[in-house]
């Protein structure tokens, strides 16, 4: 099956400055790559998406990239705020596996003032 | 944008009770619905995939007698803790599939007693 390592666990960042969270995953036959915000107790929020297809996506302060290659995708935040201090989740999604996504361990970003 | 409702937001029952909570799309059809446990600072843990007019299908290590999962219609599914114990505590969340996406629940917090 799919494996997902996510890195680094925590992150600390000023506000302003950008913060670069990265995923690889184990299986090539992965097709979709979605990133997830979860605040304390809320629930998960896709903030941005990538499809096999594409190298790179943008919107707005987040861009995320994609290296089929090396089997690695990344997600930028641009500008921080304090609003962006959160835990995120990068996934990976089987060709096949019937939308089944398999979550890389979190990360905690700080934005300090 | 896709719309995931999810009760209880909070139950607390006895040990050896049996809890039921809902997962219902609000403005789209899902054919797949998707429950997860978080425990505090973990990722999301795959319990099961559940499909509209089929049964569901358990991740490894997931007693399907213990956690019911029923999908009746293309906008509701509901899991029961069957016979619940205190390590069955957690955050529980579902989710629903809108072509590649999931969209998430905001997650029932279950604590036994």
């Amino acid at each position: 099956g799919e494996n997902v390592e996510q890195h680094p666990s925590t992150l600390s960042v000023q506000e302003g400055d950008s913060a670069v969270i990265k995923c690889t995953y184990s299986d090539s036959a992965s097709n979709y790559f979605p990133w997830y915000k979860q605040e304390l107790g809320k629930r998960p929020q896709l903030i941005i998406d990538i499809r096999s297809n594409v190298g790179e996506k943008k919107d707005q302060r987040i861009a995320v990239t994609l290296n089929k290659t090396a089997k690695h995708f990344s997600l930028h935040i641009t500008e921080t705020q304090p609003e962006d201090s959160a835990v995120y989740f990068c996934a990976a999604r089987l060709t096949g596996g019937g939308n089944k996504l398999t979550f890389g361990t979190g990360t905690q970003l700080k934005v300090e003032l | 944008g896709a719309v995931v409702s999810q009760h209880p937001s909070r139950v607390i029952c006895k040990s050896g009770t049996s809890v039921k909570i809902e997962c219902r799309s609000l403005d789209f059809q899902a054919t797949t619905m998707f429950w997860y446990r978080q425990f505090p600072k973990q990722s999301l843990m795959l319990m099961a995939t559940s499909n509209e007019g089929s049964k569901a299908t358990y991740e490894q290590g997931v007693e399907k007698d213990k956690f019911l999962i029923n999908h009746a219609s293309l906008t509701l599914s509901t899991l029961t803790v069957t016979s619940a114990h205190p390590e069955d505590s957690s955050f529980y969340i579902c989710s629903a599939s809108f072509g590649y996406e999931q969209y998430f629940g905001p997650g029932t917090r279950l604590t036994v007693t």
